[in-house]
């Protein structure tokens, strides 16, 4: 069965510093990757996907992600946190092909502090 | 282009009523999907559908709950006889048709139901 893995509930960032937020996947077939961002009380934001081709993936508000295949991790990425940023953050995997559900991690709440 | 529309955004129900939820998707949008989030959780997916058809609804509790998708019109959640363990964020997202996927979803506000 596919599943995703979120290892930390919470990170916690100074603004300016880089940030990264974990996620590793278990998938039988061509793993379909994707990153969103929930505000409080609202729906998800799609940030990126990763489908095929470079391993290094750019995404909205300056988010990138790291696609590993030995390490079946798909990390998220920022370079130099925003206070605004502070949000939860899903890692999800597309079930069951190209039109499949997706299966979301638990979500990873981001804290950056001024 | 209006994003995925989801009514109400709130809604309150007893013990024992019926919740329909509804589901506008993206202008060319063909596929819907339905998930729920419990508080503190993730998403939990519950059904997939296109129009007039349930293509994957292994999400789904097997009683009181149901979904459509008709060829006019929104798609429809509904939850009969709720009970508190219903209470939950209930989100909608749509994508386009298989052609040139995968394909990112694009969710709605979503609906969050209290059952009192």
């Amino acid at each position: 069965a596919q599943s995703v893995a979120q290892p930390e509930d919470q990170v916690n960032v100074a603004e300016g510093n880089p940030l990264t937020v974990k996620c590793t996947y278990s998938v039988s077939g061509n793993p379909y990757l994707f990153w969103y961002v929930q505000y409080p009380n609202r729906g998800l934001q799609f940030l990126l996907k990763y489908i095929t081709g470079d391993n290094l993936v750019k995404g909205s508000y300056g988010f990138e992600a790291e696609f590993n295949k030995s390490q079946t991790s798909f990390h998220l990425k920022k370079p130099s946190a925003l206070v605004s940023d502070s949000a939860l953050y899903f890692c999800a995997v597309r079930d069951g092909g190209s039109q499949g559900n997706l299966i979301f991690g638990k979500g990873t709440k981001l804290s950056v502090k001024p | 282009n209006a994003g995925v529309m989801q009514n109400p955004r709130h809604l309150v129900r007893r013990r024992g009523q019926e919740a329909r939820l509804r589901c506008s998707p993206m202008k060319g949008h063909s596929h819907v999907y339905w998930y729920r989030q419990l508080p503190e959780e993730g998403l939990k997916f519950m059904v997939y559908l296109q129009k007039e058809n349930i293509i994957d609804e292994s999400g789904m509790p097997k009683e009181r709950f149901s979904a459509e998708f008709p060829k006019e019109g929104p798609s429809i959640l509904r939850i009969q006889q709720v009970v508190r363990g219903d209470s939950a964020a209930y989100f909608c997202a749509s994508s386009p048709g298989t052609s040139g996927g995968p394909y990112e979803q694009y969710f709605g506000p979503g609906t969050r139901l209290t059952v009192t």
